[in-house]
């Protein structure tokens, strides 16, 4: 069964602008991660963000979290070409100690 | 570098056949995944292992088993392969239950 569910489906920005992307959940959650898959490949896990924190930074990379809306956002600052992938929510359910539910992605593309 | 290595990126099976996915991760990592990916279904989990030797079912199970001999190896077979399973199958682990996995490239399965 899908949890998160990311908006929107597609994005397509320049080299060098901000990309958002969003994601909704239904359920109480441990953590939300998300992940980047390049096409037809594996995925890649970019951060976590627990349930206790409301926004996170790596590199780039700028994750927030609103348990009361059940929603979160990933920002991707000056973006790069490298960075055209679909990026996915997953969440971590309470009370589901290794199961992770993924959402069916953004695809992002970065164009020159 | 740490890594989770499927055995073939691309495989192609006749209906009726014994299919063997192989996975081998190098992290020591306790928790094995296995998912397939279809075009808007996004990932679904099959099985999982949280230890060698023990095993549980995914959301979608049927038509699937696995074998986990050795803690590094976590192995999906498809007792009788037909044409719906046709799909990409995604070998992950994990060190700690529910956070971050760690992904293999894929194998793209392809029956006819």
């Amino acid at each position: 069964s899908q949890q998160g569910e990311e908006d929107p489906q597609a994005l397509s920005i320049q080299e060098g602008e901000n990309a958002t992307m969003n994601c909704s959940y239904k359920t109480s959650i441990n953590n939300l991660q998300w992940y980047r898959q390049n096409s037809g490949r594996g995925l890649v896990h970019l951060i976590l963000i627990r349930s206790n924190e409301r926004e996170k930074h790596s590199g780039r990379l700028r994750v927030t979290l609103d348990t009361s809306k059940k929603s979160s956002s990933l920002l991707i600052t000056a973006s790069r070409a490298a960075d055209t992938a679909s990026y996915f929510c997953v969440t971590r359910d309470t009370g589901t100690a290794s199961k992770l539910t993924f959402g069916t992605g953004t695809r992002l593309q970065v164009t020159l | 570098d740490v890594k989770v290595t499927q055995s073939s990126r691309y495989l192609v099976k006749r209906t009726g056949e014994k299919v063997f996915l192989e996975c081998v991760q190098d992290m020591d990592h306790e928790n094995m995944f296995w998912y397939r990916q279809d075009p808007g279904l996004g990932l679904r989990l099959i099985y999982f292992s949280y230890d060698v030797k023990m095993k549980e079912k995914g959301d979608i199970p049927e038509g699937y088993s696995v074998s986990r001999e050795k803690k590094e190896r976590f192995s999906l077979i498809l007792e009788s392969a037909s044409t719906n399973q046709t799909s990409m199958y995604l070998c992950a682990s994990s060190l700690v239950q529910g956070d971050g996995y760690t992904f293999g490239s894929g194998t793209r399965l392809t029956v006819v």
